[in-house]
């Protein structure tokens, strides 16, 4: 079963306007939700993170929003530029299991100038 | 910057073969994985280590084993490679206490 699920393949945005990227989950014991960017030919990087004690967490242009009743979470990435087109992966960790991440499915944002 | 360095990069190898992808990293962390990811179905755990003497399988463990020869080693084995093996393979690392996990470049393997 798929605990994160991230229900857009592709997302495309004007250049200097707000990116949207959503998440959903299943799984309550998730504690830790995390936000990776992945270029062609390259690993994942570490982007954004957020505790299950929060609901934002804001970095620069990149904020994520945490629903936990909602089970949803969602990064906004404001304002968008052309090189934040990659694709976007949403994590989750529970403490219980070791903090192994479990990932969603990926979107793939392109910024066009 | 390399901190976390895999090879080979790029594997094309038939139906039966026994392949191994290494992994190296000068982080310091002690604990590492390996990661498959497929289009449309995301990064999925293999195997993972917690220190040299601690290995755990995580959700697609079949087909593969690993070796963590040293806390800066992990390594992936297929010991009789399947089509259905065709993937890039991620191998990451993370520092106890922390929830981040840093990733190498990846290693893009073809099973004719």
């Amino acid at each position: 079963d798929q605990q994160v699920k991230q229900n857009s393949p592709s997302l495309s945005v004007q250049e200097g306007r707000i990116s949207i990227l959503n998440c959903d989950y299943t799984n309550s014991m998730f504690d830790y939700f995390l936000w990776y960017k992945k270029y062609p030919a390259e690993g994942p990087t570490f982007l954004i993170s957020i505790s299950s004690i929060k609901d934002k967490n804001e970095d620069g242009r990149f904020t994520v929003f945490l629903n936990k009743s909602a089970k949803h979470l969602s990064l906004h990435i404001v304002p968008s530029q052309p090189g934040d087109s990659a694709v976007y992966f949403c994590a989750a960790s529970a403490e219980t299991s070791g903090s192994r991440l479990t990932f969603g499915e990926g979107t793939q944002l392109t910024v066009n100038p | 910057d390399a901190d976390v360095t895999q090879t080979p990069r790029n594997r094309i190898t038939k139906t039966g073969k026994r392949i191994m992808l290494e992994c190296s990293q000068t982080k310091g962390h002690d604990r590492m994985y390996w990661y498959r990811q497929d289009p449309g179905l995301g990064l999925r755990l293999i195997y993972y280590s917690f220190d040299v003497k601690d290995i755990n399988k995580g959700e697609i463990s079949d087909g593969y084993s690993v070796s963590r020869q040293a806390q800066a080693k992990f390594s992936l084995s297929l010991e009789s490679a399947i089509p259905n093996q065709t993937a890039l393979y991620f191998c990451a690392t993370r520092r106890a206490n922390y929830n981040e996990q840093f990733f190498g470049p990846g290693t893009r393997l073809t099973v004719l």
